[in-house]
Order: C-alpha cells, then sequence, then structure tokens
C-alpha cells in the first residue's frame, strides 16, 4: 500500500495554463506538506496544512493554490503557470505539527512549463 | 539565511570505501531535531535517521553511522563500505520548534554520493 501518493507523476504544459497535482495520505496523519525541489535539488517547504487549516504559507506566489478537503488529501492548484514554476513537487505529511515528527514523502510529481 | 549547510557538493568513492558526509546546522532553540533523507536516483525521499537536541548519543544501524556533536553543530553520516546501491542524494534537515522556523523542515542543498564498483 502507498503512504502518500500523488498524480500525476509527470505533468508536461505550456506556460500560462492552469495545472492541479494531487496528493493523498493513507497514513492517518493530520497534517500535510508541500515542497518545491528545483533544478539544483534545493528543497524548500511551500504550504503545510494541519487538519485542513493552512498553518505554513512560505512566501509562494498567489498563483499557487493549496487546497485540502479532508486531512487525508492536499492538492496543489497552479495558475498561469511559468517557466520558473518547472520543478519537481512533494507532498508529504507526518502525524502532528510537532516538530520531532518524521514526514513520509511522496513519489513526486515532476512539472515541465514549456 | 540557510541554517542546513552541506559543504561537500559531491563525494565520489569506490565500493567499500567509507564515506563521511558533513552537515552542520544554525539554531538557537535549545529543543530541535535533524534528520537525514536519501534520495536515490528514481527521485523519491527515504527517511534515514531522526535526532532530538537532547540526544547526543551516537547511532549505528547496519552500514551507516551518525556523530552528532552540538558543540560544534554538526550532524555527521558515515556510511561504512560503501555500494553501488548506496549512490544518490543525502540530505541532512532540521526541525526547530519555535517562532518562524515552528512545524517546518529545513533542508540543506544536499550531497551527490556517487559509489563506482
Amino acid at each position: 500500500d502507498t503512504a502518500v501518493s500523488q498524480t500525476p507523476k509527470y505533468l508536461v504544459t505550456q506556460m500560462g495554463n492552469d495545472k492541479s497535482i494531487k496528493c493523498e495520505q493513507n497514513l492517518g496523519h493530520d497534517t500535510m506538506y508541500w515542497y518545491k525541489q528545483d533544478s539544483k535539488k534545493f528543497l524548500k517547504i511551500m504550504f503545510s496544512y494541519n487538519n485542513k487549516e493552512l498553518i505554513i504559507n512560505e512566501t509562494v506566489p498567489n498563483r499557487f493554490s493549496p487546497k485540502s478537503p479532508d486531512k487525508a488529501h492536499l492538492n496543489l492548484h497552479i495558475n498561469s503557470l511559468e517557466l520558473g514554476d518547472s520543478a519537481v513537487y512533494f507532498c508529504a505529511s507526518s502525524p502532528s505539527l510537532a516538530g520531532q515528527d518524521e514526514q513520509y514523502f511522496g513519489p513526486g510529481t515532476r512539472l515541465t512549463v514549456t | 539565511a540557510q541554517k542546513v549547510t552541506q559543504a561537500q557538493t559531491e563525494i565520489s568513492v569506490v565500493e567499500k570505501e567509507d564515506v563521511t558526509l558533513d552537515c552542520v546546522y544554525e539554531t538557537r532553540d535549545t529543543t530541535y531535531y535533524l534528520f537525514w533523507y536519501k534520495q536515490p536516483p528514481s527521485g523519491e525521499l527515504v527517511f534515514l535517521i531522526r535526532r532530538n537536541s537532547f540526544d547526543e548519543q551516537n547511532e549505528i544501524s547496519g552500514r551507516y553511522s551518525w556523530n552528532f556533536q552540538k558543540s560544534t553543530s554538526s550532524f555527521n553520516f558515515t556510511i561504512t563500505a560503501s555500494q553501488v546501491v548506496d549512490s544518490a542524494v543525502y540530505f541532512c534537515a532540521l526541525s526547530e520548534s519555535y517562532g518562524d522556523s515552528w512545524g517546518k523542515l529545513q533542508f540543506g542543498a544536499g550531497t551527490q554520493v556517487v559509489v563506482t564498483p
């Protein structure tokens, strides 16, 4: 059973389009995250949600809008895609917001904007 | 400012050699947590270890060992008798307990380990 799953795995689209990435966790965790990994492999947190409530919004352009319909799902919608949005996006979950909790990562979604 | 520094961008070794990955962190918190994750060529992120700031015991898990030293703010990772399957990018990460950094996993830039047969 996949603990944290993301769809799609690959996404190729043109500038200006709108796209969504979906994430689901079956671990019963309260907290979910979105991270962006750039071409140099640098990983940076974008958002975190705890029990459907937005906790962290890390100075991400407002073209990025996360939505958590329930605590097992966290989707990421991106409007007006730009070349600089090309990256790998990872979803993660943890039991709680507590700093000691290990985060479980999904397989990543490689977004390519042309 | 970068709170986790992994100064080694890439380390290349021949199989069976030992390799040590350096991680230096910066925090004012007294309670914090340090992590290592592995990202193999397939791309997923795999949790390796968590250490809290109150536990300076070194840890060994098979061929992996970790050396946590608060005095030098370092949490180094050694792979003994490396194998080709150890080829991956290894990330050190910090989680703080207070202030703006609460709830965030802050990653270093990663160290690419290349093990050749």
